[in-house]
């Protein structure tokens, strides 16, 4: 939805691989965000970036790192994967050059992560 | 500390009644409001919004009101419908300019029964 893709959509690994989670988006918007979906605490933002090569710290940033290089793509990548980071990863995308800040985040389908 | 919570994990409706989900926020910084709507194994989607300076705001089925006294907001949906059936997040902002870091409520699941 609103050009949003994530990928993978699920995935599986061991604990201590590292693992890198992809968002691209087709619409130009400046800022991109990371959040992680965890029963009883709603969504939750790890990280997020407003320009190439801008990012910044969420409520729940550690054990992740984020680039981004393109306007289109941002990257979260854990390290060395944690049990504790199982958890299903959301992209969203707000800032639309042109129109006002009031355009609300839109979000991809998630990508699906379990650490085993 | 959850700075949104709402504190029902789940509502069960008639089809046709009205729907009513709770929200409440303790930061009297949060100057925007947003609901979203989230059906399994896709992504949250927007649903309706309201700015702090006003106490309702309609679209449609949808009607959320804020209280800012109480630091509560509550969504109305009428007549509820079986599409209607969803996990539904409250999220508030400090600010629309720039970054919208919101912060979620852990989630409400509306079943409407037919």
């Amino acid at each position: 939805d609103a050009g949003i893709t994530q990928s993978p959509r699920h995935k599986v690994t061991e604990t201590g691989t590292p693992v890198t989670l992809r968002c691209h988006q087709t619409e130009n918007h400046r800022y991109m965000y990371w959040y992680r979906q965890d029963p009883g605490h709603g969504l939750r933002l790890i990280h997020y970036s407003y320009g190439v090569k801008d990012t910044d710290k969420g409520e729940v940033s550690d054990g992740y790192s984020v680039s981004r290089s393109k306007t289109e793509d941002f990257l979260l990548t854990l390290e060395s994967a944690t049990s504790s980071q199982t958890s299903v990863y959301f992209c969203a995308i707000s800032g639309i050059p042109g129109q006002g800040a009031e355009q609300p985040q839109h979000f991809g389908d998630g990508t699906r992560l379990s650490i085993l | 500390d959850q700075q949104v919570k709402q504190n029902s994990p789940s509502l069960s409706v008639q089809e046709g009644r009205i729907s009513i989900l709770n929200c409440d926020y303790t930061n009297s910084m949060f100057d925007y409001f947003l609901w979203y709507k989230k059906y399994p194994a896709e992504g949250p989607t927007f649903l309706i919004s309201i700015s702090s300076i006003k106490d309702k705001n309609e679209d449609g089925r949808f009607t959320v009101f804020l209280n800012k006294s109480a630091k509560h907001l509550s969504l109305h949906i009428v007549p509820s419908q079986p599409g209607d059936s969803a996990v539904y997040f409250c999220a508030a902002i400090p600010t629309r300019q720039g970054a919208q870091k919101l912060v979620f409520g852990q989630g409400t699941r509306l079943t409407i029964n037919p």
